[in-house]
């Protein structure tokens, strides 16, 4: 079965210093990652993906991902937070074998809070 | 781009009574998916479609939920004799089939509330 983990409920870091969100996934197959943002009362905006090649992936916003099959991580990075950043952050797998679901699996979500 | 849309963005109704919620996908995505979120966690899957057919379900879309995707436009999503456990957001996404794309586009979401 396929699975996401966020280990952390909340992250706290300073505004200008290097945050790390982490991500954990189980599935089946070869993975599709992904990274989504969530601000309060509105949707989810997509970050970034990995779905194949350079294990180092960059999206949005300055934010970027490493993906890394041994350890079945996808840590989402950026080099220096803003107070704008802070927001609830998911990460979602998909199995990428030919006759999988579409759908993604999410993690529990991990609330980013940047102290200015 | 106008993206996704879903109407009513927020929806109180009664125990036992039955709502309809409405998303308008990015037009020409192919795909359209249904998820619940309730608080602290993540969105969950309840179903999708391709173009009109809809192809998975969920084991949490009972058979009180109905959705139906017309002509391959837009998607509407009923529960019928609400519960209060059917509190939550409802969010609707849609993609585009290629070979280089693979991410989901979501709208605001609707907060359905079950007193």
């Amino acid at each position: 079965a396929q699975s996401v983990a966020q280990p952390e409920d909340q992250v706290n870091v300073a505004e200008g210093n290097p945050l790390t969100v982490k991500c954990t996934y189980s599935v089946s197959g070869n993975p599709y990652l992904f990274w989504y943002v969530q601000y309060p009362n509105r949707g989810l905006q997509f970050l970034l993906k990995y779905i194949t090649g350079d294990n180092l992936v960059k999206g949005s916003y300055g934010f970027e991902a490493e993906f890394n099959k041994s350890q079945t991580s996808f840590h989402l990075k950026k080099p220096s937070a803003l107070v704008s950043d802070s927001a609830l952050y998911f990460c979602a797998v998909r199995d990428s074998r030919m006759d999988s679901s579409y759908k993604l699996i999410f993690g529990s979500g991990t609330r980013l809070l940047v102290r200015p | 781009d106008t993206g996704v849309s879903q109407d009513p963005r927020h929806k109180i109704t009664k125990r036992g009574q039955n709502v309809t919620f409405r998303c308008d996908p990015i037009s020409e995505h192919n795909r359209l998916y249904w998820y619940r979120q309730t608080l602290g966690q993540g969105p969950e899957f309840l179903t999708y479609f391709q173009n009109e057919a809809q192809l998975e379900k969920s084991r949490l879309l009972s058979d009180r939920f109905s959705a139906e995707r017309p002509k391959g436009s837009f998607s509407t999503l009923e529960i019928q004799r609400t519960e209060q456990g059917d509190s939550a957001m409802y969010l609707c996404a849609s993609s585009l089939v290629t070979p280089s794309t693979y991410e989901q586009y979501f709208g605001p979401g609707t907060r359905l509330t079950v007193t």
